[in-house]
């Protein structure tokens, strides 16, 4: 049962332009969210995180919107640079059920060309 | 940002040894430690969490006699693959969190396994 799923395995966009990368998820419980980035044969590295009481959080370049109606994030990055080329996970936790533990979703292949 | 180490970044084996990987918190105290295991183009798939002085709690379908963790302060975490076999070759990455950090999960750079 994958509760956390990114239905795009690969997105590419030109430099400048902006990325958008979507996740959707299905356990209701989950309340908080997050964006990695991962390189190859590296850990990932945090990017940006939600808690279930906003819709809409940014930093600099990243913004993450919710729509919890619709159990729908999704990550911009504007204006996309191409050293943003990288697989994006989003990850999903809910503390009341399961504490911290994170659920991933397959993640997104990003590539930006120059 | 917190800072996140894993030692060794690879290591190569031979089938029927035991390898141990560390995982350190380098600028804060991770009281919950997770270990992961990703395979070539997949997700990252938790095996266990751990409490500093507690016992592991495993994913279902993770052996615990396989896969021993121990946490045994508030900075270091190990995780050992006793009698290792090829199928356990993978990329095994921890990370940590600690209440002043919110919720969020912090992660090391990942330990290549090859098992021989």
């Amino acid at each position: 049962d994958q509760q956390v799923k990114q239905n795009s395995p690969s997105l590419s966009v030109q430099e400048g332009r902006i990325s958008i990368l979507n996740c959707d998820y299905t356990n209701s419980m989950f309340d908080y969210f997050l964006w990695y980035k991962k390189y190859p044969a590296e850990g990932p590295t945090f990017l940006i995180s939600i808690s279930s009481i906003k819709d809409k959080n940014e930093d600099g370049r990243f913004t993450v919107f919710l729509n919890k109606s619709a159990k729908h994030l999704s990550l911009h990055i504007v204006p996309s640079q191409p050293g943003d080329s990288a697989v994006y996970f989003c990850a999903a936790s809910a503390m009341e059920t399961s504490g911290s533990r994170l659920t991933f979703g397959e993640g997104t292949q990003l590539t930006v060309n120059p | 940002g917190a800072v996140v180490s894993q030692h060794p970044s690879w290591v190569i084996c031979k089938s029927g040894t035991s390898v141990k990987i560390e995982c350190r918190s380098l600028d804060f105290q991770a009281t919950t430690m997770f270990w992961y295991r990703q395979f070539p183009k997949q997700s990252l798939m938790l095996m266990a969490t751990s409490n500093e002085g507690s016992k592991a709690t495993y994913e279902q379908g993770v052996e615990k006699d396989k896969f021993l963790i121990n946490h045994a302060s508030l900075t270091l975490s190990t995780l050992t693959v006793t009698s290792a076999h090829p199928e356990d070759s993978s990329f095994y990455i921890c990370s940590a969190r600690t209440k002043g950090k919110g919720e969020t999960q912090y992660f090391g750079p990942g330990t290549r396994l090859l098992v021989l």
